[in-house]
């Protein structure tokens, strides 16, 4: 089974500082990972996602992520936040494995709060 | 293109009473998705379609039924609606739904409070 645990349930930038959005998970093998955007009153919108090849993934509105195995992490960053950024987002796996792979295990999400 | 629309956006119900939650999809995808979301908790899925004329159960099924009508449309039916059911409901579809690497587009959201 495969899980995904979002280290803080808020965070808060200030504009054009850095954000760092942390994702771990947990499965028998290394899964695909995605990030989601939820903005306020909306649905999820993909920010990005890693299947194979490069570790470092770039999304965007300038977000990006890198794929380490070795620390079973997908952290989420972005050098300079703006305000618009204010949202929620969520970290996703899923297994590379057929039968349930098409189910998306999501992360309980991060608020992200930029303020001026 | 409106890609996933859902109906309604809003709806309030009283403990016992029946509903149906509609979606549909205009990029022909082949899988469609519901999940429900609650606070803490990310999302979870419901039931999922992975093509016309299939569906199956995610982690919460509990107390839902669903139906793929045909290629565009996936609806979701409360029976009985109960206090532990008010939460916000998305809809999601994906192109192909066998590949793991598809990504999930979602609708807006149905947020329904019962009562």
């Amino acid at each position: 089974a495969q899980s995904v645990t979002q280290l803080g349930s808020h965070v808060s930038v200030s504009e054009g500082a850095l954000v760092l959005l942390r994702c771990n998970y947990s499965s028998s093998v290394p899964p695909y990972l995605f990030w989601y955007v939820q903005y306020p009153n909306q649905g999820l919108q993909l920010l990005l996602k890693y299947t194979t090849g490069a570790t470092l993934v770039k999304g965007i509105n300038g977000f990006e992520a890198e794929f380490k195995k070795s620390e079973t992490s997908f952290h989420l960053t972005k050098p300079s936040a703006h305000m618009s950024d204010a949202a929620e987002y969520f970290c996703a796996v899923r297994a590379i494995s057929s039968g349930s792979a098409r189910q998306l295990t999501f992360g309980s999400g991060t608020q992200l709060t930029v303020l001026p | 293109n409106a890609g996933v629309t859902q109906t309604p956006k809003f709806q309030v119900l009283k403990t016992g009473q029946s509903m149906t939650l509609q979606c549909a999809q205009d990029m022909n995808h082949n899988s469609m998705y519901w999940y429900r979301q609650d606070p803490g908790m990310g999302l979870r899925l419901i039931y999922y379609s992975a093509s016309e004329g299939t569906t199956d159960k995610g982690e919460v099924p509990n107390g839902y039924n669903v139906s793929r009508l045909n290629k565009r449309e996936f609806s979701l039916r409360l029976e009985s609606a109960a206090p532990s059911q008010t939460s916000v409901y998305f809809c999601a579809s994906s192109e192909r739904g066998a590949t793991s690497t598809d990504t999930q587009y979602f609708g807006p959201g149905t947020r329904l409070t019962v009562l």
